[in-house]
């Protein structure tokens, strides 16, 4: 089954703690992206990546990281986590990152930083 | 800058009713427009899309078309059923004029509830 997979689900912790939120993609899709979901605001955009070891940041990339070894995986990192980074994340693939291009998302994962 | 606004929610409905939620855009060029759905619990799945002006895309009874002139792209279906209770998202893909970044653009959602 095509699929965007997210790991994990749920996360608690606190702040500083360095943490990282895996994303794989079974579409070998040539684009990644992050999104973050914030209650008012929709999606916004963190960091992407066209291919393989190029990336370049979104809308919102402070306190995040993000690495493009392998085309099907892209990790989100916070490296040390603040309470404004509570919130419900999304990873979003699609096969060039045209315009036209529809984007497929994972299930999310919802962060509480306390 | 490129922007998405939706109506605001919730929007209550009873079963078999008529739906539109309302999505107005602001871009440069000509982006490509999409409407994305959120179940409970779950991630974004497309819904529709139109690429051009004019173009109505459809699925699953919804139907939305692409209107230039206007700058909208209402979402509508004929009747409504409880399983169509979700969150909403309009969106629109960036045209880069010298680099593509594929990001989209997402109104604040609206989110439908429907009742028997």
């Amino acid at each position: 089954e095509a699929q965007v997979t997210q790991n994990p689900r749920y996360l608690i912790t606190v702040t500083g703690k360095k943490l990282t939120v895996t994303c794989s993609q079974n579409m070998n899709h040539e684009y990644m992206s992050w999104y973050r979901q914030d209650p008012g605001l929709g999606l916004r955009q963190i960091y992407y990546s066209m291919n393989v070891e190029v990336t370049d940041k979104g809308d919102v990339p402070e306190g995040y990281k993000v690495s493009r070894k392998e085309k099907r995986n892209f990790p989100l990192i916070l490296e040390s986590p603040s309470p404004n980074q509570t919130s419900l994340y999304f990873c979003a693939s699609s096969f060039g990152g045209l315009y036209t291009d529809t984007q497929y998302f994972g299930p999310g994962t919802r962060l509480t930083v306390l | 800058g490129n922007s998405v606004t939706q109506m605001e929610g919730p929007v209550t409905l009873s079963e078999e009713a008529f739906l539109t939620i309302n999505c107005t855009y602001t871009a440069t060029g000509y982006p490509s427009l999409f409407w994305y759905v959120q179940y409970p619990g779950e991630g974004l799945q497309l819904l529709l899309k139109a690429t051009k002006a004019d173009d109505k895309g459809s699925n699953k009874g919804f139907e939305a078309t692409y209107r230039k002139e206007t700058t909208s792209f209402h979402l509508e279906k004929g009747s409504v059923q409880v399983s169509d209770s979700a969150v909403y998202f309009c969106a629109l893909s960036e045209v880069g004029s010298s680099s593509n970044t594929g990001k989209l653009i997402f109104g604040q959602g609206t989110t439908l509830q429907v009742k028997p």
